[in-house]
């Protein structure tokens, strides 16, 4: 159980272009789906937290207006990488969370990630 | 600032032996941990998640919780090539639900 799938698993882009990454809770609702950027040998880095039917909260630093994210149902969440540039190339990670607020529905459960490359 | 600390590693051990990972965390309040594998190129996985003091042992794993001292670990007994990964102690940021992660430790189990 606890299956989160994404896609697609990787994409080539040219600068300019918008991209899009779509996270799937496959078995589970997910009330809180998160998004995170990874760069090579560095930790994850947490970009925003979107709950299903409201806007996304986004980290410090987070063009809000360059990563768009939509949550809209409790089993998909979508990341829209708009006008990108060779700087975004990272690898995108999402989780989902079911988060009732009772222990062990606060656990994450990761995507295989989207390995985004930007020419 | 809260925080969750880790060494970063690299952790040798020889296979079969057992491997030991440490986590501390800063913000006495926290009340969810867990540990995921990484590695490398790949999405963090889920290994375990702990809640109460004490062991919990799951498989080859155990992780242990000592919240008076602040700190979580991870035991891999009988460790394997295949158990050289990247390992990350999460915890929830009290009040929001969001991890914050430790640097990750790098495990290498030699053959």
């Amino acid at each position: 159980g606890a299956v989160v799938s994404q896609h697609p698993s990787w994409v080539i882009c040219k600068s300019g272009t918008s991209v899009k990454i779509e996270c799937r809770s496959l078995d589970f609702q997910a009330t809180t789906m998160f998004w995170y950027r990874q760069f090579p040998k560095q930790s994850l880095m947490l970009m925003a937290t979107s709950n299903e039917g409201s806007k996304a909260t986004y980290e410090q630093g987070v063009e809000k207006d360059k990563f768009l994210i939509n949550h809209a149902s409790l089993t998909l969440s979508t990341l829209t990488v708009t006008s990108a540039h060779p700087e975004d190339s990272s690898f995108y990670i999402c989780s989902a969370s079911p988060r009732q607020g009772a222990r062990g529905t606060d656990t994450q459960y990761f995507g295989p990630g989207t390995r985004l490359t930007v020419l | 600032q809260k925080e969750v600390e880790q060494n970063s590693g690299p952790l040798s051990v020889p296979e079969g032996a057992i491997a030991s990972l440490n986590c501390t965390y800063s913000d006495r309040g926290s009340q969810s941990f867990f540990w995921y594998r990484q590695y490398s190129g790949k999405s963090p996985e889920l290994i375990m998640s702990i809640y109460s003091n004490g062991d919990k042992e799951d498989g080859r794993f155990t992780a242990q919780l000592n919240k008076a001292s602040q700190y979580v670990s991870l035991l891999i007994r009988d460790s394997q090539p295949s158990d050289s990964a990247t390992y990350l102690c999460a915890v929830i940021e009290v009040g929001t639900y969001k991890y914050i992660f430790g640097t990750g430790t790098r495990l290498k189990v030699l053959a």
